[in-house]
């Protein structure tokens, strides 16, 4: 496809079950985000990827969240034991290279509820 | 932590009246980027300017920036309904650092 793809794109899961979202980045762009945006709140930044550099985690709220990406490619970022909390939508974004100097790329977004 | 802040929060013009949205950033940047978020649909760039850029156009958007002052504006010109929707800047933290930060957004409703 020609734009960053993510999935799912709704997911609604029991407090403190496990969840894994994906992103799929736009072919060739070395840089991926993720993102957490609340209710009519802004992004908030949770991890970046650069290439095969060590990823920025920096953003992440507690060590339940976590993410990799396999071969400079496809993301996955995983909450463990999910709190009512963690409910938002998840945005990814790719880009050709990492910093402001380069026009990001959104998916669509995961929607997470925690009942 | 967020980097850069919108005010205002919320802005409500008619259509056809410029709407002016300011960022505001606590580092020193490489550059700035806005971005618009639709009901529905998805975050989309509108323009990026560099460090040693003033000022540049885009169609009807307008965007400045005043690295003294560490902050940027926004300017769309002869708004249309299709304009609603919230407003985020977007910046790095300079130097290596290629962290992106955003801002709280503005919402803003152009009424027709």
């Amino acid at each position: 496809g020609a734009g960053v793809s993510q999935s799912p794109s709704n997911k609604v899961t029991e407090k403190g079950k496990d969840v894994e979202l994906r992103c799929d980045p736009i072919s060739g762009h070395t840089a991926l985000y993720w993102y957490r945006q609340s209710l009519g709140q802004g992004l908030e930044f949770l991890i970046y990827f650069q290439g095969n550099s060590a990823p920025d985690k920096s953003g992440l709220p507690s060590d339940r969240f976590s993410a990799e990406r396999t071969g400079g490619s496809v993301s996955t970022l995983t909450i463990q034991r999910t709190q009512q909390e963690d409910s938002a939508v998840y945005l990814c974004a790719s880009s050709l290279s990492g910093g402001a100097s380069y026009e990001q790329y959104f998916g669509p977004g995961t929607r997470l509820t925690v009942t | 932590s967020q980097q850069g802040e919108e005010d205002p929060q919320a802005l409500s013009i008619q259509e056809g009246e410029n709407a002016t949205m300011n960022c505001s950033y606590k580092t020193s940047i490489n550059n700035l980027q806005w971005y618009r978020q639709n009901s529905g649909r998805g975050l989309v760039h509108l323009i990026l300017i560099r460090s040693n850029e003033r000022e540049k156009h885009s169609g009807r958007l307008r965007v400045t920036l005043d690295t003294s002052k560490k902050s940027s504006s926004l300017l769309i010109t002869a708004s249309r309904a299709a304009d609603t929707a919230s407003y985020f800047c977007a910046t790095d933290e300079g130097g290596n650092n290629n962290d992106m930060r955003f801002g709280a957004g503005t919402r803003l409703t152009v009424k027709p």
